[in-house]
């Protein structure tokens, strides 16, 4: 099971972007990578999903550089309702996908 | 598209007693995943079906938890002889049976043994 790193916590004001990256360096071959994001007393949620270069949706981008090594969230124009525990995960199926601890982003007012 | 729904949202009980959650997935989901959340911790993974299949248990799971799924539909997850270490959320997942099919999770079940 591929093992991710992420910074524990990140602080950010709203309005601007923020990037938080994720290391895995021994991602496999059929391992996609999915960030969810999670509220308190909340069960987590997808946010977005890729397998390499950039994937863009209404919500984020994520970006994944061609050794796949790592990959980094991207939150445009944050606001205060994004603050959060943001989580990394990679694998090929739901059950080999394993939580680490994430990292608690605040967006300050 | 109802959501994963967990019930229930709170359990407090004392140790020693047993507790059972259920959990009902999106209904077209074939796979259905229970994980265990303690505070400040990302959800640890304790086991997960394909259909009424389990297939997976991890092994830090006490063999005093037992889950089910008997017609592939709901699960529901039971504690026997509850221990204070067994207070902590516990979360359900759905997903499709296709692989990287994303993890949709319910609010989780929110239990307190005293």
């Amino acid at each position: 099971l591929a093992k991710t790193t992420q910074p524990i916590s990140m602080d950010s004001y709203e309005g601007q972007e923020v990037n938080i990256t994720c290391s895995h360096n021994n991602i496999a071959t059929n391992d996609y990578i999915t960030w969810y994001q999670q509220f308190p007393s909340q069960g987590p949620r997808f946010i977005i999903q890729g397998y390499k270069t950039k994937v863009t949706n209404e919500v984020a981008s994520l970006f994944i550089p061609a050794d796949r090594k790592s990959s980094t969230l991207s939150l445009p124009r944050v606001s205060l309702s994004d603050t959060a525990v943001y989580y990394c995960l990679v694998g090929d199926n739901g059950n080999d996908m394993r939580f680490g601890a994430g990292t608690r982003l605040t967006v300050k007012p | 598209d109802t959501g994963v729904s967990q019930d229930p949202r709170h359990k407090i009980t004392k140790r020693g007693q047993n507790v059972t959650f259920r959990c009902d997935p999106i209904s077209e989901h074939n796979r259905l995943y229970w994980y265990r959340q303690t505070l400040g911790q990302g959800p640890e993974f304790l086991t997960y079906f394909q259909n009424e299949a389990q297939l997976e248990k991890s092994r830090l799971l006490s063999d005093r938890f037992s889950a089910e799924r008997p017609k592939g539909s709901f699960s529901t997850l039971e504690i026997q002889r509850t221990e204070q270490g067994d207070s902590a959320m516990y979360l359900c997942a759905s997903s499709r049976q296709v692989d990287n099919s994303p993890l949709h999770f319910g609010n989780g079940t929110r239990l307190t043994v005293t």
